[in-house]
């Protein structure tokens, strides 16, 4: 089996910040990583696939990046919207336990 | 749109049995992978089965291999996962998720709430 490790578990950070949470795989997973925002009571929500490629829709602030055993999604200025918990995920059956972000 | 709608959650006792669906809609559905994911209160995003397009190959997560089964009906647009020998660890909102075909999981249904208590 493949363990996700994301870090931060939380994190707090004030309006404009740039925001960082990683996601370490314990073998290559090479970039089959997507990232996900879920908010509560709502479903997740996909915001980068193959590790880089942001989603249709999704706010360019959003980026990612990284390749093998380490990733990393950035937000490039946090936004009072992106209050959330972010997954990351190597397609299809593994997620990495979440980072829950919240604002200053 | 693309829309997957869940339905068949509820309250059950341990060993029971219950079946979800999913009604698929706005997109070719036989030609996607489908995925059910859960969620326990509180917790983090489970993947719990998924199923080729064809229907011709599907996979289960170890801990419900033996007591659940992912499958689909093409000419209804529909997912289905039949759940047997529920225990209390199941309890879950249980997601019905369409696979993209880019190593992600595109579209969400809001989820079916499955609660396993005696």
């Amino acid at each position: 089996d493949i363990q996700m490790t994301q870090s931060p578990p939380t994190l707090s950070a004030s309006v404009g910040d740039r925001v960082t949470i990683t996601c370490r795989t314990s073998q290559s997973i090479n970039n089959w990583l997507a990232w996900y925002q879920q908010k509560p009571g709502k479903a997740p929500k996909l915001l980068i696939y193959k590790a880089s490629t942001l989603e249709s829709g999704v706010p360019s602030r959003f980026s990612g990046s990284g390749s093998g055993t380490e990733f990393t999604l950035t937000i490039s200025s946090l936004q009072p919207d992106d209050s959330a918990t972010y997954y990351c995920q190597r397609h299809t059956n593994y997620f990495g336990g979440g980072t829950k972000v919240e604002i200053k | 749109e693309v829309q997957v709608v869940e339905s068949g959650g509820g309250l059950v006792q341990p060993g029971e049995s219950l079946r979800l669906s999913c009604a698929a809609s706005g997109f070719t559905f036989s030609r996607h992978w489908m995925s059910w994911v859960r969620q326990a209160p509180g917790k983090g995003l489970e993947w719990v089965a998924n199923i080729k397009g064809d229907g011709s190959d599907k996979y289960h997560v170890d801990s419900v291999k033996g007591r659940f089964t992912i499958s689909r009906d093409n000419a209804k647009n529909s997912l289905h996962l039949q759940m047997n020998s529920l225990r209390a660890e199941d309890t879950a909102v249980y997601y019905c998720v369409r696979d993209s075909g880019n190593w992600a999981l595109d579209y969400w249904g809001q989820g079916t709430l499955v609660t396993v208590s005696s």
